[in-house]
């Protein structure tokens, strides 16, 4: 079983509607991240948590919202979705580590489109 | 602030070519350096990191060398394999902000038999 699971793989929706993207992970890690993925743009950070209690804004959190359930689980909303929210979004986990090198694992991404 | 460049792509090579995919970075201080790879309909994973100057990074043939002095950590691979098609993705943390990542805009690689 993968360590980082997102629900749903796919998902097409309208202007207007509320979505809810979701991560799982069993890797045991406090820190987790939401990404979103655009040609030509790489990864940029939305939200990321370093622990349950703890929630900070990205470099693009306008229009998203997160919930950090328990350890394991870190939902992305969209209250309002938009056109151009049509991306790739990818959660990711850490681990805090002594070398200042922490990688980050990542989820098979959701492809999200917005009519 | 911390950013990280990458060449355009895509690259396309044909299999048992030199690839190299280059990186430079701004940042104060000493980050650590990353290449990630993602193969098509997958997450991104690690593929090899350098935690200071002259480190050098491998990884299933793949090399990077942490360039203090050029700012750089440019992806080398001396013969490539179709299986090796993906994105590659240079990225950078702040040691201030150890897990926070920077990301280059990405490199596709395509290797044709």
């Amino acid at each position: 079983d993968a360590d980082v699971t997102q629900t749903p793989r796919n998902r097409i929706t309208k202007t207007g509607k509320r979505i809810m993207l979701e991560c799982s992970q069993t890797k045991g890690h406090d820190r987790m991240y939401w990404y979103r993925q655009d040609p030509g743009l790489g990864l940029r950070l939305i939200y990321y948590s370093f622990d349950v209690k703890d929630i900070n804004k990205g470099e693009i959190s306008d229009g998203y919202s997160v919930s950090r359930q328990a350890q394991a689980k870190f939902s992305l909303s969209l209250e309002s979705a938009i056109p151009n929210q049509t991306a790739l979004y990818f959660c990711a986990t850490s681990a805090p580590g002594t070398s200042g090198s922490d990688e980050q694992f990542f989820g098979p991404g959701t492809r999200l489109t917005v009519l | 602030g911390n950013s990280v460049t990458q060449m355009e792509g895509p690259v396309t090579l044909s299999e048992e070519a030199f690839l190299t995919i280059n990186c430079t970075y701004t940042a104060t201080g000493y980050p650590s350096l990353f290449w990630y790879v993602q193969y098509p309909g997958e997450g991104l994973q690690l593929l090899l990191k350098a935690t200071k100057a002259d480190d050098k990074g491998s990884n299933k043939g793949f090399e990077a060398t942490y360039r203090k002095e050029t700012t750089s950590f440019h992806l080398e691979k001396g013969s490539v394999q179709v299986s090796d098609s993906a994105v590659y993705f240079c990225a950078l943390s702040d040691r201030a902000n150890t897990d926070k990542l920077i990301f280059g805009t990405g490199t596709r690689l395509q290797v044709f038999p």
